[in-house]
Order: C-alpha cells, then structure tokens, then sequence
C-alpha cells in the first residue's frame, strides 16, 4: 500500500515570508511519481509539478521550489517570498507504476496574511 | 479548449434516490477517474478507468458505480445515495502513460439529505 502524509493540516504566514510544505510519502515501487496540486478558495485543482522517482534533481519555478530527497522519501515544497496569492490548500499526490492508482495526502492549507 | 466538464455542479437530493454524476473530457485522453474529497481527508480515489471497458476500484468504491461506454465519457452513479455520500466530487483524466499529470474537472458538490 502507498501513502501519502502531509503533516502540516494548517500553515500562516505573514506576505513575504518564505514557507515550506512537507509531504512524505510511502511506497514499495521503485518507480513512482510525485505531484503537486494547489486548491485555490476558489475551488479547482491546479498542477504545479510533476517528479519521477529517478529523478532528484532539485527544481525551481519562480517563486516555487521543489526539494526531492528519495533518502528520506520526501517531497517537500517551499513557497519564497510569500503572497497573498497563494492562499489555498496544497496537496502532495503520488501515483505508482501500476496504472491507475493515485494517492493524495490531506492537504496543507497555507493563509498568507497580508 | 481542452477541458474537462461536469454535471451538475451543485446537487441537493435525499437519501435512496439513484442519481448520476457526468464527466466529459474533449482531450481523447485514455484514462479518467472520480474522487471524493472530504474535510481533512484529502481527496481519495473512487474509480478509475484505463480505457473504454476498463474500469477498477480505487479506495473507497462502496456506494458508487462507473462504466465507461465511449472514451470520452465516465459517469458516476450513486444508486442509492446515503448521506455519508455527501462530499464533493471531482472527475480527472489524463494520458495513459504514467508520467503525465491530471487534469480536473471543476468538481461538483453534492448533498444527500
């Protein structure tokens, strides 16, 4: 079985903070994939980045950054330089090799106070 | 645009009374599933679908029905609704290759009274 823990259920920041989100992960495939996905308040899912498990390499986006470490299987997201933006629930996903199945932590929910 | 939709958006309906939830996506993508997605709870997958006659239980499959008749189209059906089935519901597809990310629909929000 796979899983996915976001302990972190509630994070608050004040605008121009930098702030990271945890996300590890368990599974006993050797070749997985990790997903990011942020729920504004408006409700839709929106993908923010996708990573294989053979890949480590560290990724940046902006704002965004990505800090992969298969040592410690986590998955772990930090926002720079904080906005009001980007208030909203974050979820780390993983899904294995064997098709279909998808497993999402429970969500991070990030409030940048202005 | 590529998109995926689905209907209703809102639903208020009592309990037993068999309703479906329908998800198109305009993408020809291969493979599309539904999740429910609670308080706390994150989102856990119901359903998911390879291909056209290819379905299979995800997580919490109890309550739920799917089929996929046409590639582009994966209904959920709830035959008799109960109120622990109140939640809010979320169709997805993707390509059948393993690396590419989902695409959502906007997510439909169901009550069962």
């Amino acid at each position: 079985a796979q899983k996915v823990t976001q302990a972190q259920t509630e994070i608050s920041v004040v605008e121009k903070e930098d702030v990271t989100l945890d996300c590890v992960y368990e599974t006993r495939d050797t070749t997985y994939y990790l997903f990011w996905y942020k729920q504004p308040p408006s409700g839709e899912l929106v993908f923010l980045i996708r990573r294989n498990s053979f890949d480590e390499q560290n990724e940046i986006s902006g704002r965004y950054s990505w800090n992969f470490q298969k040592s410690t299987s986590s998955f772990n997201f930090t926002i720079t330089a904080s906005q009001v933006v980007d208030s909203a629930v974050y979820f780390c996903a993983l899904r294995n090799t064997n098709a279909g199945k998808s497993t999402f932590g429970d969500g991070t929910t990030l409030t940048v106070k202005p | 645009e590529a998109q995926v939709t689905q209907n209703p958006r809102y639903l208020i309906t009592v309990t037993g009374k068999k309703l479906t939830v329908t998800c198109s996506q305009n993408m020809n993508h291969e493979y599309m599933s539904w999740y429910r997605q609670d308080p706390g709870l994150g989102l856990r997958q119901i359903y998911y679908s390879m291909n056209v006659e290819v379905t299979d239980k995800g997580d919490v499959p109890e309550g739920y029905k799917v089929s996929r008749k046409e590639k582009r189209n994966f209904p959920l059906i709830l035959e008799s609704p109960s109120p622990n089935q109140t939640s809010l519901y979320f169709c997805a597809s993707r390509r059948a290759t393993d690396s590419y990310e989902q695409y959502f629909g906007p997510g439909t929000r169901l009550t069962v009274t």
